[in-house]
């Protein structure tokens, strides 16, 4: 199965700071999405990133994914409270399957105070 | 439409009941999940459907039995739970199961939030 590890499993910021998160893979990643959820709640789509190196940016937002491909990171830039939630990174699992078992890790809680 | 639906968002079951979780998508794709998360944990896959048809099973108790009515539906059938099931079940689809490259990702819905008493 592909594990993964993220950190910090929680973080605590105040508003207007920049924030990272980390998401580490055993094996090469070659799908790797990040959610966001409120508790409770379901799972909202971030980003997705495949290629060595990718780079993307949605608002305040940017994923990256690194040459190897094992690992990822979220950067949050002037964090807000609406930013506040549990981020989740998700990996498709091994290239054999033959469907894409998406797995995930165990989430950072982010709280964003005033 | 780009949403998946599902239906109830909150369900309350004594053990001897049974009951459904509906999920619903209109956007064409053809693999459907059922999801289950515990309070503080990631979520775990359950099933998997391939159009339309069952393809993975990770080893779920044989109280909770899938189906998938057409390529827009998903359904989960419970009867005889326990209390440790409860939990939020999710539903998500993607477009192409035979997808290796990942290229489109996966759309969740907002959940079922069941109690079992």
């Amino acid at each position: 199965s592909q594990e993964l590890e993220q950190s910090p499993q929680s973080l605590i910021v105040q508003e207007g700071k920049n924030l990272t998160i980390n998401c580490t893979s055993s094996k090469t990643l070659y799908g790797l999405y990040w959610y966001k959820q409120k508790y409770g709640e379901g799972l909202i789509f971030l980003m997705m990133l495949q290629k060595g190196g990718e780079e993307k940016s949605h608002e305040k937002i940017t994923a990256k994914l690194d040459e190897k491909k094992q690992q990822s990171s979220l950067h949050i830039t002037a964090s807000q409270p609406s930013h506040a939630g549990i981020y989740l990174c998700g990996a498709d699992g091994d290239r054999g399957s033959t469907l894409g078992r998406l797995y995930f890790g165990r989430g950072t809680q982010l709280t964003v105070w005033p | 439409d780009t949403e998946v639906t599902q239906t109830p968002k909150h369900l309350v079951m004594g053990m001897t009941n049974k009951k459904s979780l509906k999920c619903e998508q209109h956007m064409g794709h053809r693999a459907m999940y059922w999801y289950k998360q515990k309070a503080k944990k990631p979520p775990e896959l359950m099933f998997v459907y391939s159009y339309e048809k069952l393809s993975i099973n990770e080893s779920v108790p044989s109280r909770f039995s899938p189906e998938c009515p057409n390529s827009s539906l998903l359904n989960l059938h419970l009867h005889a739970l326990q209390p440790e099931d409860s939990a939020l079940y999710l539903c998500a689809s993607s477009q192409d199961p035979l997808d290796r490259r990942g290229r489109y990702g996966y759309t969740f819905g907002s959940g079922t939030r069941l109690t079992v008493v």
